[in-house]
């Protein structure tokens, strides 16, 4: 079946103006997550949607990141105001929940972010 | 909180050769712990996941790691390395069920000489 998707592939902006990254999660995946990839953090976690509870924001890294999950399936992720130090690549994960084991979560191939 | 750590952020091996990627974790309550791959340009995929239910899990590509919980470690290997392994991998934890957030460590780029 069809795994996570993300668009755009590669996005290029300038300092200051905002984007949105799109996230498709995998059909019945009740669970989504957004992470971030430099070179300089590693890999960090951003936020975390859970059905219809309210979204653990802990990992955000400034007002200037938000992000939303309309009718439980697609996220689009925006940062506001872009700055250099947003380069990275932008992961997005979803995962099925099950009672009582790890539930994997499976990675869509990311949004390549560039801040010029 | 949790933490991960892995030894050797590059690890160079001849084909054919052992492979082994070192993780370590910190973590208050019982872990679950994973290694996922990431090829070049691409997302990460999971490789193998440990639940409690067994201490040494199997995974993909003949990769398999081992649950110590004295040694609050879980060490990739695989026998005999091939060239499609280089890639960079990625050691992780959770501890509530894996619905929770992933704390990954720095990764380990390897690299397999022919």
């Amino acid at each position: 079946g069809a795994g996570v998707s993300q668009s755009p592939s590669n996005k290029v902006t300038e300092k200051g103006k905002d984007v949105e990254l799109r996230c498709d999660p995998i059909s019945g995946h009740t669970a989504l997550y957004w992470y971030r990839q430099s070179l300089g953090q590693g890999l960090e976690f951003l936020i975390y949607f859970q059905g219809n509870s309210a979204p653990d924001k802990s990992g955000l890294p400034s007002d200037r990141f938000s992000a939303e999950r309309t009718g439980g399936s697609v996220s689009t992720l925006t940062i506001q105001r872009t700055q250099q130090e947003d380069s990275a690549v932008y992961l997005c994960a979803s995962s099925q929940i099950l009672s009582g084991d790890a539930d994997t979560q499976y990675f869509g191939p990311g949004t390549r972010l560039t801040v010029l | 909180a949790q933490s991960v750590t892995q030894l050797g952020s590059h690890v160079s091996v001849s084909e054919g050769a052992l492979v082994l990627l070192r993780c370590n974790y910190s973590s208050s309550v019982p872990p679950y712990l994973f290694w996922y791959v990431q090829y070049p340009n691409q997302g990460l995929q999971l490789l193998l996941k440990y639940t409690s239910a067994a201490t040494l899990v199997k995974g993909i590509n003949g990769f398999e790691a081992e649950f110590k919980k004295s040694e609050t470690s879980f060490h990739l290997t695989k026998p005999s390395a091939h060239m499609s392994d280089a890639a960079e991998y990625f050691c992780a934890v959770t501890t509530q069920g894996g619905s929770e957030k992933l704390v990954f460590g720095k990764g380990t780029k390897l690299t397999v000489n022919p």
